[in-house]
């Protein structure tokens, strides 16, 4: 089983900063690396495909790199309705998996 | 635009069966496949397993003893078996179509399930 390491676990952000969420892949998978946002009482929404497509319909702010085992999502300048946990997936083999989620909090 | 609709029973009681449905109206899959994923309260997400149009199944192997999923396509809706439940499989229950891309999208907007007597 392929574990998704994020980190961190939780950011405390003030509005217009930027925010970094790093997922490493215990082995590697490629570019099968989606990342999800889950505002409180939501179900996740996709919010970057392929370790850094975008998303039709999501802001350009959020941006997405990485491949191998090591992944990032960005989102410049933070909005307060970005408020939310975000989590990685990836897809590369089975059983698919989850990080264990980056809570963005504003300040 | 697919869109997704899980519903059963909200209470389970241990050793029993829990039995969840999806119905997708909106659209179809071409190609790709349907999952069942869960969250425990305050917790992260457990991808349960998926089935394709086909009927070809992939589990989870942490609880593939315990589940079951099947689809009908003239319903528009697949099914989650989950047997001899205990209370460590209470969390809302989220189905989700991948559709000609693995990422999960869209998403149903799940259900709680409580396992308890």
């Amino acid at each position: 089983e392929i574990v998704l390491t994020q980190s961190p676990d939780f950011q405390s952000v003030t509005p217009k900063e930027k925010v970094t969420i790093t997922c490493r892949a215990s082995q590697s998978i490629g570019s099968s690396l989606h990342w999800y946002q889950q505002k409180p009482d939501q179900s996740p929404k996709v919010v970057i495909k392929y370790a850094s497509q975008s998303i039709s319909g999501v802001p350009s702010r959020f941006s997405g790199s990485g491949s191998g085992t090591e992944f990032t999502l960005t989102i410049e300048s933070l909005e307060a309705e970005d408020a939310a946990v975000y989590y990685c997936h990836q897809s590369s083999s089975l059983p698919l998996t989850f990080g264990g989620g980056t809570k963005v909090e504003i300040k | 635009q697919v869109q997704l609709q899980e519903s059963g029973p909200g209470l389970v009681k241990p050793s029993q069966t829990l039995s969840l449905t999806c119905t997708f109206s909106g659209g179809s899959i071409i190609s790709g496949y349907w999952s069942w994923i869960r969250q425990p309260a305050g917790k992260g997400l457990e991808w349960i397993g998926r089935i394709y149009t086909s009927g070809i199944t992939n589990y989870n192997p942490s609880l593939k003893s315990r589940v079951t999923m099947s689809i009908d396509t003239s319903k528009s809706q697949f099914s989650l078996s989950l047997s001899s439940v205990t209370a460590a499989d209470t969390a809302v229950y989220y189905c989700a179509a991948s559709n000609g891309s693995p990422e999960f999208d869209p998403w149903g907007q799940g259900t709680l399930v409580t396992v308890s007597s």
